[in-house]
C-alpha cells in the first residue's frame, strides 16, 4: 500500500522566518519517487521536485531545501527566509514505481503573514 | 516543461445537465492521462486513469456512468459530468504522462504534467 502523510494541516509563520514541512511516506516498493507540489490560490499546481528512491541527497534550490531521510520514510521541505508569496498550500506525493499513479498527502495550507 | 491545458477554466451550469471538460497535452504525446477531483480545503483525488484507445480505470466509489471520460486520442482526453448536481461540484485537475521515449527528461521516469484545473460549480 502507498500512503502519504503530512501531519501539519495549517502553519503560520511571519515574513522572513524558515518553516519546514514535513512528509512521511509509506510503500512496499524499492524503486518510487517522492514529490513535492505548490498549489496557490489559483489552484494550478506548480511542481517542485522529484527525488527517486536511490537518491538521499538532499538539494537546495534558492530559499527551498529538501531533506530525504530513507530510514524514517520522510521528505520534508524547508523553506528559508519566507515570503509573503510562499503562502500556498503545499503537497507531498509518492509514485510507487514508473507507471504508477501518484499518492498525494492532504497538503499542508502555509500562511505567511507580512 | 511539457504543457497541459484545460478547458474551460471554470462552468457554472444548472442541475441536470452534462458538462465536457477536456484536457489536451500541447507539446507531447500523452498514452496515459488522470483525472483528479479536488474539494474545497482537501486533497486531489484519483477518479479515473485514462489510456489512449481503452476504456478508463475508474477509482473505487467513482461512478463510470456518470463521470464519462474519453481518450480518443493521444493529446486528447475528455471528463463529461452527467446530469451534474451540486455536489458535482469541485476543481477538476487533469495530468498526462510523458512516453518514455520522448527524450524529455530522465527515460525511466514517465513523467506527470499537470493541467491548470477546471472549477465547476452546479447550481
Amino acid at each position: 500500500a502507498q500512503k502519504v502523510t503530512q501531519a501539519q494541516t495549517e502553519i503560520s509563520v511571519v515574513e522572513k522566518e524558515d518553516v519546514t514541512l514535513d512528509c512521511v511516506y509509506e510503500t512496499r516498493d524499492t524503486t518510487y519517487y517522492l514529490f513535492w507540489y505548490k498549489q496557490p490560490p489559483s489552484g494550478e499546481l506548480v511542481f517542485l521536485i522529484r527525488r527517486n528512491s536511490f537518491d538521499e541527497q538532499n538539494e537546495i534550490s534558492g530559499r527551498y531545501s529538501w531533506n530525504f531521510q530513507k530510514s524514517t520514510s520522510s521528505f520534508n521541505f524547508t523553506i528559508t527566509a519566507s515570503q509573503v508569496v510562499d503562502s500556498a498550500v503545499y503537497f507531498c506525493a509518492l509514485r510507487g514505481s514508473t507507471l504508477g499513479r501518484l499518492y498525494f498527502g492532504r497538503g499542508t495550507q502555509l500562511t505567511v503573514w507580512p | 516543461g511539457a504543457v497541459v491545458s484545460q478547458h474551460p477554466s471554470w462552468v457554472i451550469c444548472k442541475s441536470g445537465t452534462s458538462v465536457k471538460i477536456e484536457c489536451r497535452s500541447l507539446d507531447f504525446q500523452a498514452t496515459t492521462m488522470f483525472w483528479y477531483r479536488q474539494f474545497p480545503k482537501q486533497s486531489l483525488m484519483l477518479m479515473a486513469t485514462s489510456n489512449e484507445g481503452s476504456k478508463a480505470t475508474y477509482e473505487q466509489g467513482v461512478e463510470k456512468d456518470k463521470f464519462l471520460i474519453n481518450h480518443a486520442s493521444l493529446t486528447l482526453s475528455t471528463l463529461t459530468v452527467t446530469s451534474a448536481h451540486p455536489e458535482d461540484s469541485s476543481f477538476y485537475i487533469c495530468s498526462a504522462r510523458d512516453s518514455p521515449t520522448s527524450g524529455r527528461g530522465d527515460s525511466s521516469y514517465n513523467e506527470q504534467f499537470f493541467g491548470p484545473g477546471t472549477r465547476l460549480t452546479v447550481l
